[in-house]
Protein backbone atom coordinates (compact mmCIF):
# COMPACT_ATOMS: atom_id res chain seq x y z
CA UNK A 1 0.00 0.00 0.00
CA UNK A 2 1.80 3.33 -1.22
CA UNK A 3 1.75 5.86 1.33
CA UNK A 4 -0.47 8.71 -0.71
CA UNK A 5 -3.34 10.34 1.09
CA UNK A 6 -6.68 12.41 0.05
CA UNK A 7 -8.84 14.79 1.55
CA UNK A 8 -11.64 14.48 1.81
CA UNK A 9 -12.76 10.99 0.31
CA UNK A 10 -16.25 12.32 -0.57
CA UNK A 11 -17.78 16.00 -0.69
CA UNK A 12 -20.99 16.87 -1.73
CA UNK A 13 -21.03 21.09 -2.18
CA UNK A 14 -23.43 23.67 -3.28
CA UNK A 15 -22.82 25.89 -6.19
CA UNK A 16 -20.21 28.72 -5.82
CA UNK A 17 -18.62 27.48 -2.92
CA UNK A 18 -14.53 26.93 -2.80
CA UNK A 19 -12.90 24.23 -2.38
CA UNK A 20 -9.40 22.75 -1.63
CA UNK A 21 -8.55 18.82 -2.20
CA UNK A 22 -6.17 17.65 -0.24
CA UNK A 23 -3.06 15.54 -1.24
CA UNK A 24 -0.04 14.83 0.46
CA UNK A 25 2.66 11.66 0.14
CA UNK A 26 5.16 10.85 3.05
CA UNK A 27 7.48 8.76 0.17
CA UNK A 28 9.74 11.72 -0.81
CA UNK A 29 8.61 11.86 -4.02
CA UNK A 30 9.51 14.87 -6.97
CA UNK A 31 6.91 14.15 -9.39
CA UNK A 32 3.08 14.80 -8.15
CA UNK A 33 -0.28 14.58 -10.46
CA UNK A 34 -3.73 15.16 -10.04
CA UNK A 35 -6.42 12.74 -12.78
CA UNK A 36 -9.92 13.64 -13.16
CA UNK A 37 -11.87 10.40 -14.08
CA UNK A 38 -15.67 10.06 -14.91
CA UNK A 39 -17.30 6.72 -14.42
CA UNK A 40 -16.76 4.22 -17.16
CA UNK A 41 -14.17 6.73 -18.49
CA UNK A 42 -10.30 7.28 -18.39
CA UNK A 43 -8.22 8.99 -16.56
CA UNK A 44 -7.28 12.37 -17.74
CA UNK A 45 -4.34 14.20 -16.48
CA UNK A 46 -5.46 17.62 -15.02
CA UNK A 47 -1.97 19.08 -13.35
CA UNK A 48 1.14 17.62 -12.80
CA UNK A 49 4.56 19.08 -10.23
CA UNK A 50 7.72 18.43 -10.76
CA UNK A 51 8.99 19.28 -7.70
CA UNK A 52 8.49 22.39 -5.17
CA UNK A 53 7.41 25.90 -6.77
CA UNK A 54 6.64 23.80 -10.15
CA UNK A 55 3.01 23.10 -11.23
CA UNK A 56 1.76 22.61 -14.79
CA UNK A 57 -1.18 22.23 -16.68
CA UNK A 58 -2.18 18.44 -17.87
CA UNK A 59 -3.82 17.13 -21.31
CA UNK A 60 -7.55 18.54 -19.77
CA UNK A 61 -8.17 21.69 -19.64
CA UNK A 62 -9.91 21.96 -16.21
CA UNK A 63 -10.89 25.44 -13.87
CA UNK A 64 -8.62 24.10 -10.92
CA UNK A 65 -5.54 25.25 -9.56
CA UNK A 66 -3.08 23.44 -7.59
CA UNK A 67 -0.18 24.35 -5.93
CA UNK A 68 3.28 22.68 -4.37
CA UNK A 69 4.74 24.69 -1.17
CA UNK A 70 6.22 21.13 0.23
CA UNK A 71 7.56 18.22 -1.41
CA UNK A 72 4.94 16.19 0.40
CA UNK A 73 1.99 18.18 -0.19
CA UNK A 74 0.02 19.15 -3.83
CA UNK A 75 -3.45 20.56 -2.84
CA UNK A 76 -5.91 21.01 -5.53
CA UNK A 77 -8.27 24.38 -5.23
CA UNK A 78 -11.88 25.22 -6.98
CA UNK A 79 -11.98 28.88 -6.71
CA UNK A 80 -16.32 28.54 -7.82
CA UNK A 81 -17.57 24.99 -7.88
CA UNK A 82 -19.88 23.84 -10.37
CA UNK A 83 -21.92 21.04 -11.21
CA UNK A 84 -19.40 20.46 -14.06
CA UNK A 85 -17.21 19.96 -11.65
CA UNK A 86 -18.70 16.61 -10.36
CA UNK A 87 -16.10 13.97 -10.84
CA UNK A 88 -13.81 12.09 -9.08
CA UNK A 89 -10.13 13.25 -8.68
CA UNK A 90 -7.32 11.24 -8.36
CA UNK A 91 -3.84 12.34 -6.99
CA UNK A 92 -0.56 10.21 -7.70
CA UNK A 93 2.89 10.89 -6.92
CA UNK A 94 6.40 9.11 -8.42
CA UNK A 95 9.89 9.17 -7.79
CA UNK A 96 12.43 10.94 -10.12
CA UNK A 97 14.21 7.58 -10.90
CA UNK A 98 11.68 5.20 -10.89
CA UNK A 99 8.83 4.43 -13.38
CA UNK A 100 5.85 3.38 -10.68
CA UNK A 101 2.95 5.99 -10.07
CA UNK A 102 1.41 5.44 -6.66
CA UNK A 103 -2.25 6.19 -6.41
CA UNK A 104 -4.36 8.04 -3.61
CA UNK A 105 -7.59 7.05 -2.72
CA UNK A 106 -9.54 9.43 -4.84
CA UNK A 107 -12.09 12.27 -3.52
CA UNK A 108 -15.56 11.79 -5.02
CA UNK A 109 -16.58 15.50 -5.81
CA UNK A 110 -20.30 16.16 -6.09
CA UNK A 111 -21.88 19.88 -6.43
CA UNK A 112 -25.08 20.41 -6.43
CA UNK B 1 -2.51 10.10 -31.83
CA UNK B 2 -1.60 7.99 -28.39
CA UNK B 3 -4.60 5.89 -27.65
CA UNK B 4 -5.34 2.59 -25.39
CA UNK B 5 -8.34 0.44 -26.51
CA UNK B 6 -9.70 -2.03 -24.03
CA UNK B 7 -11.94 -4.99 -24.83
CA UNK B 8 -14.28 -6.17 -23.67
CA UNK B 9 -15.91 -2.65 -21.80
CA UNK B 10 -17.34 -5.38 -19.10
CA UNK B 11 -16.99 -8.56 -18.18
CA UNK B 12 -19.34 -11.14 -15.91
CA UNK B 13 -17.55 -14.63 -14.82
CA UNK B 14 -18.32 -17.35 -11.73
CA UNK B 15 -16.03 -17.75 -8.99
CA UNK B 16 -13.29 -20.47 -10.24
CA UNK B 17 -13.22 -19.16 -13.69
CA UNK B 18 -10.60 -17.82 -15.62
CA UNK B 19 -10.59 -14.95 -18.23
CA UNK B 20 -8.53 -12.72 -20.54
CA UNK B 21 -8.28 -9.15 -20.85
CA UNK B 22 -7.22 -7.35 -23.89
CA UNK B 23 -5.40 -4.31 -24.57
CA UNK B 24 -4.27 -2.34 -27.82
CA UNK B 25 -2.35 0.61 -28.25
CA UNK B 26 -0.69 2.84 -30.39
CA UNK B 27 1.51 4.96 -27.88
CA UNK B 28 4.80 5.87 -29.04
CA UNK B 29 7.20 5.70 -28.70
CA UNK B 30 6.56 2.98 -26.03
CA UNK B 31 8.33 2.87 -22.76
CA UNK B 32 6.32 0.41 -20.43
CA UNK B 33 2.77 -0.84 -20.21
CA UNK B 34 1.21 -1.52 -16.87
CA UNK B 35 -1.84 -3.02 -15.75
CA UNK B 36 -4.14 -1.77 -13.06
CA UNK B 37 -6.93 -2.70 -10.63
CA UNK B 38 -9.13 -0.52 -9.19
CA UNK B 39 -12.00 -1.28 -7.09
CA UNK B 40 -15.10 0.76 -7.07
CA UNK B 41 -14.21 4.25 -5.34
CA UNK B 42 -10.19 3.52 -4.48
CA UNK B 43 -7.48 4.54 -6.45
CA UNK B 44 -5.68 2.27 -9.46
CA UNK B 45 -3.24 -0.02 -7.45
CA UNK B 46 -0.69 -1.78 -9.87
CA UNK B 47 -0.57 -5.18 -10.85
CA UNK B 48 2.22 -5.58 -13.70
CA UNK B 49 4.49 -3.69 -15.66
CA UNK B 50 6.32 -4.40 -18.62
CA UNK B 51 9.61 -2.77 -20.77
CA UNK B 52 9.63 -3.51 -24.37
CA UNK B 53 11.71 -6.56 -23.79
CA UNK B 54 9.33 -8.61 -21.88
CA UNK B 55 6.91 -10.72 -22.72
CA UNK B 56 5.23 -11.87 -20.03
CA UNK B 57 5.05 -11.29 -16.01
CA UNK B 58 3.14 -12.56 -13.34
CA UNK B 59 1.50 -11.47 -9.77
CA UNK B 60 0.38 -14.45 -8.24
CA UNK B 61 -3.27 -15.33 -10.24
CA UNK B 62 -2.85 -12.69 -12.54
CA UNK B 63 -0.24 -12.83 -15.42
CA UNK B 64 0.02 -10.02 -18.57
CA UNK B 65 1.53 -10.58 -21.57
CA UNK B 66 3.17 -8.21 -24.19
CA UNK B 67 3.40 -8.75 -28.05
CA UNK B 68 5.62 -4.92 -28.68
CA UNK B 69 5.44 -5.76 -32.49
CA UNK B 70 1.83 -5.80 -32.90
CA UNK B 71 1.16 -3.41 -30.02
CA UNK B 72 -0.80 -5.64 -28.28
CA UNK B 73 -1.27 -6.70 -24.10
CA UNK B 74 -3.71 -9.35 -22.34
CA UNK B 75 -4.55 -9.45 -18.65
CA UNK B 76 -5.04 -13.43 -18.25
CA UNK B 77 -6.87 -14.10 -14.28
CA UNK B 78 -6.97 -18.07 -13.09
CA UNK B 79 -9.26 -19.75 -10.52
CA UNK B 80 -11.03 -15.57 -10.06
CA UNK B 81 -12.42 -14.54 -6.45
CA UNK B 82 -15.23 -12.48 -5.79
CA UNK B 83 -12.92 -9.99 -4.65
CA UNK B 84 -11.40 -9.79 -8.32
CA UNK B 85 -14.46 -7.86 -9.26
CA UNK B 86 -12.84 -4.05 -9.87
CA UNK B 87 -12.02 -2.40 -13.08
CA UNK B 88 -8.87 -3.54 -14.66
CA UNK B 89 -7.37 -0.30 -16.47
CA UNK B 90 -4.32 -0.64 -19.17
CA UNK B 91 -1.80 2.01 -18.93
CA UNK B 92 1.18 2.67 -21.59
CA UNK B 93 3.90 4.97 -20.73
CA UNK B 94 6.30 6.78 -23.51
CA UNK B 95 9.66 7.73 -23.32
CA UNK B 96 9.50 11.11 -25.23
CA UNK B 97 8.78 12.91 -22.02
CA UNK B 98 10.56 13.29 -18.53
CA UNK B 99 7.22 13.67 -17.27
CA UNK B 100 6.58 9.80 -17.74
CA UNK B 101 3.35 10.48 -19.54
CA UNK B 102 0.37 7.96 -19.23
CA UNK B 103 -2.20 7.11 -21.25
CA UNK B 104 -5.01 5.16 -19.71
CA UNK B 105 -7.68 3.01 -21.33
CA UNK B 106 -11.28 3.28 -20.23
CA UNK B 107 -10.97 -0.04 -18.31
CA UNK B 108 -12.78 -3.54 -18.53
CA UNK B 109 -15.25 -4.21 -15.56
CA UNK B 110 -14.98 -7.28 -14.27
CA UNK B 111 -17.76 -8.52 -11.96
CA UNK B 112 -17.03 -11.82 -10.32
CA UNK B 113 -19.84 -14.20 -9.72
CA UNK B 114 -20.62 -16.11 -6.72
Amino acid sequence: EADIYQTPRYLVIGTGKKITLECSQTMGHDKMYWYQQDPGMELHLIHYSYGVNSTEKGDLSSESTVSRIRTEHFPLTLESARPSHTSQYLCASRASSGTEQYFGPGTRLTVT
Amino acid sequence: KNQVEQSPQSLIILEGKNCTLQCNYTVSPFSNLRWYKQDTGRGPVSLTIMTFSENTKSNGRYTATLDADTKQSSLHITASQLSDSASYICVVSDRGSTLGRLYFGRGTQLTVWP
